[in-house]
């Protein structure tokens, strides 16, 4: 079992649904990343957490300590927001080093 | 700022050839690491650098060198290239590491024939 497990693997949404990527994890963390990367490959950090929420225009990241589980939410969605989305953990143990999540790819259709 | 930069964005390579990518930022980050994207799995890290000088293994490391002369530059070394290695090759670098907001660079698409 990975220590970073992403669901859905694929998700395909309609222009203006509410969508939800979730991100369970199997060892103390001290943070957690959601990062985005594009369908020309780059990738571009969206939130860093350690606790409770952010929100970042239409990107909402939670966080459940105790539960090992984040979620990231997109409201309003967009074919713009199209991507593959990509859960890091830092583990108590791991030093600086991340341990990422296969991912979720992402289609938003008009 | 430029930011993370990767050189080259594509490399063709024979079995058994070396070759080096680049990879620079300009942010004065300490941490800065290699990681390799491979279908159906997550980003893996191959190297890691906390610092000038001071550089270590990640989690498949094999196959690969790294050095740190200075803050800037990173560079990734395949020592004998090989079809395994055919992968997309991410460096990033951050303050001090997992817990600072993470800065990539374009990638490398690597094909060893």
């Amino acid at each position: 079992k990975n220590e970073v497990e992403q669901s859905p693997q694929n998700l395909t949404a309609q222009e203006g649904e509410f969508i939800t990527i979730n991100c369970s994890y199997s060892v103390g963390i001290s943070a957690l990343h959601w990062l985005q990367q594009h369908p020309g490959g780059g990738i571009v950090s969206l939130f860093m957490l350690s606790s409770g929420k952010k929100k970042h225009g239409r990107l909402i990241a939670t966080i459940n300590i105790q539960e090992k589980h984040s979620s990231l939410h997109i409201t309003a969605s967009h074919p713009r927001d199209s991507a593959v989305y990509i859960c890091a953990v830092r583990s108590g143990t791991s030093g600086s080093r991340l341990t990422f999540g296969e991912g979720t790819q992402l289609t938003v259709n008009p | 700022n430029a930011g993370v930069t990767q050189t080259p964005k594509f490399q063709v390579l024979k079995t058994g050839q070396s070759m080096t990518l680049q990879c620079a930022q300009d942010m004065n980050h300490e941490y800065m690491s290699w990681y390799r994207q491979d279908p159906g799995m997550g980003l893996r890290l191959i190297h890691y650098s906390v610092g000038a000088g001071i550089t270590d293994q990640g989690e498949v490391p094999n196959g690969y060198n790294v050095s740190r002369s200075t803050t800037e530059d990173f560079p990734l070394r395949l020592l004998s290239a090989a079809p395994s290695q055919t992968s997309v090759y991410f460096c990033a670098s951050s303050w001090t590491g997992g817990s600072y907001e993470q800065y990539f660079g374009p990638g490398t698409r690597l094909t060893v024939t």
